[in-house]
């Protein structure tokens, strides 16, 4: 069985600081891993996704993730926070690398201090 | 439609009624998945069809929870003699037929059962 999970419930940054966000995951077969953000009262919205190609992925709005297999991780990161970055992220695991069945985290949310 | 739509947005339901709930997917996206979204918690996949075959209901909690997508289009989450711990937003998704594609997110259905 698939599962993930995310280190910290709660992340909070100053504007223009590292933002990183921690992500592991279970998977016993070559996972596909993904991470979406959720704005308030929205939906998921995708952010990057890994599917065996670059171990870098870079996503939209400046973030990227790191595939590292030894480590059983895909932290997602972001050099310099913009205050339009706060939100709940959410990474997810997937056995396929269609959009089938995601095993999502108990999400991350990131607060930008201004 | 140029996303994926979901309705109502917002239902309270008296515990034991029945609720149905309606996605209205992007035109052509052969894909469709159900989600519940607890407060405070990530996703949790509730089943997901292809064209109008159930392929997989394994993550519907008990049987009082239906869906149907009866001509391959829009689909209905339906809940029966509801009870507060169906208390969620359930989220709809839709994805193309093409390998390696995204499933895009409506902003989802909060439900309360008081």
């Amino acid at each position: 069985a698939q599962s993930v999970t995310q280190l910290g419930s709660h992340v909070s940054v100053s504007e223009g600081a590292l933002v990183l966000l921690r992500c592991n995951y279970s998977s016993s077969v070559p996972p596909y891993l993904f991470w979406y953000v959720q704005y308030p009262n929205q939906g998921l919205q995708l952010l990057l996704k890994y599917t065996s190609a670059a171990t870098l992925v870079k996503g939209i709005n400046g973030f990227e993730a790191e595939f590292k297999k030894s480590e059983t991780s895909f932290h997602l990161t972001k050099p310099s926070a913009h205050m339009s970055d706060a939100a709940e992220y959410f990474c997810a695991v997937s056995e396929n690398q269609g959009a089938q069945k995601l095993v999502f985290g108990q999400g991350t949310r990131l607060t930008i201090n201004p | 439609g140029a996303g994926v739509s979901q309705s109502p947005r917002y239902k309270v339901a008296k515990r034991g009624q029945d609720v149905a709930l309606r996605c209205d997917p992007i035109s052509g996206h052969v894909s469709l998945f159900w989600y519940q979204q607890a407060l405070g918690q990530g996703p949790e996949f509730l089943t997901y069809f292809q064209n109008e075959a159930q392929l997989d209901k394994s993550g519907l909690p008990s049987d009082r929870f239906f869906a149907e997508r009866p001509e391959g289009s829009v689909s209905t989450l339906k809940i029966q003699r509801t009870q507060q711990e169906d208390s969620a937003v359930y989220l709809c998704a839709s994805s193309s037929r093409e390998a390696n594609t995204e499933a895009f997110f409506g902003q989802g259905t909060r439900l309360t059962v008081v």
